[in-house]
């Protein structure tokens, strides 16, 4: 099966400066990559995700970029708030092959620091 | 749209029993994930269930089971609870179209396990 691996594990930065979260996966199958956003003691959330028929996407200060050959994701946060502050997940899954689960990295704690 | 909701919200069981979560999806949303969430483990898969049928099941035991009913509301069910089983549990739904895989979490249930 997939197996996705995220790093860091923990990420502090000053507010104003960017944060680069990376992830690698396993499966070449793999065609979809959402990245989720979790603040202490709520659910999940989606707050981009990207398919395998693009390198980026952005969404103001967030973006996702995915390199399929090296097989690799990255999501980056630019301008960093004080409420960026959470756990953020990278996962991956094989998307139209009628499996639903996402196999998620392990989570990097984002601290921004003001 | 209301989101995916899930009771209950915590749950306090000894070891031995058992127990039934529930989660209603999305309205519209016909296919409905379990995951278990641990610090040590991060989010793991448990099952899919998709037009009341399992579609995809994770490597856990047969303890834990599912089942999801015709207006697309599913439970999970764990036997014979061990320590290891505390947890929180998320379920997630999605559309399950063209683009099936943009999952929507609900806030999930703590399970402690005394």
């Amino acid at each position: 099966g997939e197996n996705v691996e995220q790093h860091p594990s923990t990420l502090s930065v000053q507010e104003g400066d960017s944060a680069v979260i990376k992830c690698t996966y396993s499966d070449s199958a793999s065609n979809y990559f959402p990245w989720y956003k979790q603040e202490l003691g709520k659910r999940p959330q989606l707050i981009i995700d990207i398919r395998s028929n693009v390198g980026e996407k952005k969404d103001q200060r967030i973006a996702v970029t995915l390199n399929k050959t090296a097989k690799h994701f990255s999501l980056h946060i630019t301008e960093t708030q004080p409420e960026d502050s959470a756990v953020y997940f990278c996962a991956a899954t094989q998307e139209g092959t009628g499996a639903n689960n996402l196999f998620f990295g392990t989570g990097t704690r984002l601290t921004v620091i003001p | 749209k209301a989101g995916v909701t899930q009771t209950p919200r915590y749950l306090i069981k000894t070891r031995g029993q058992q127990v039934t979560l529930s989660c209603s999806p999305i309205s519209g949303h016909r296919s409905v994930s379990w995951y278990q969430q641990t610090p040590g483990q991060g989010l793991q898969f448990l099952f899919e269930y998709f037009s009341e049928t399992q579609r995809n099941k994770g490597n856990f035991p047969g303890r834990f089971s599912g089942r999801q009913f015709s207006n697309s509301r599913s439970e999970m069910n764990v036997s014979t609870l061990e320590l290891g089983d505390s947890a929180l549990y998320l379920c997630a739904s999605s559309f399950s179209g063209t683009r099936s895989n943009e999952q929507f979490f609900g806030p999930g249930t703590r399970l402690t396990v005394l």
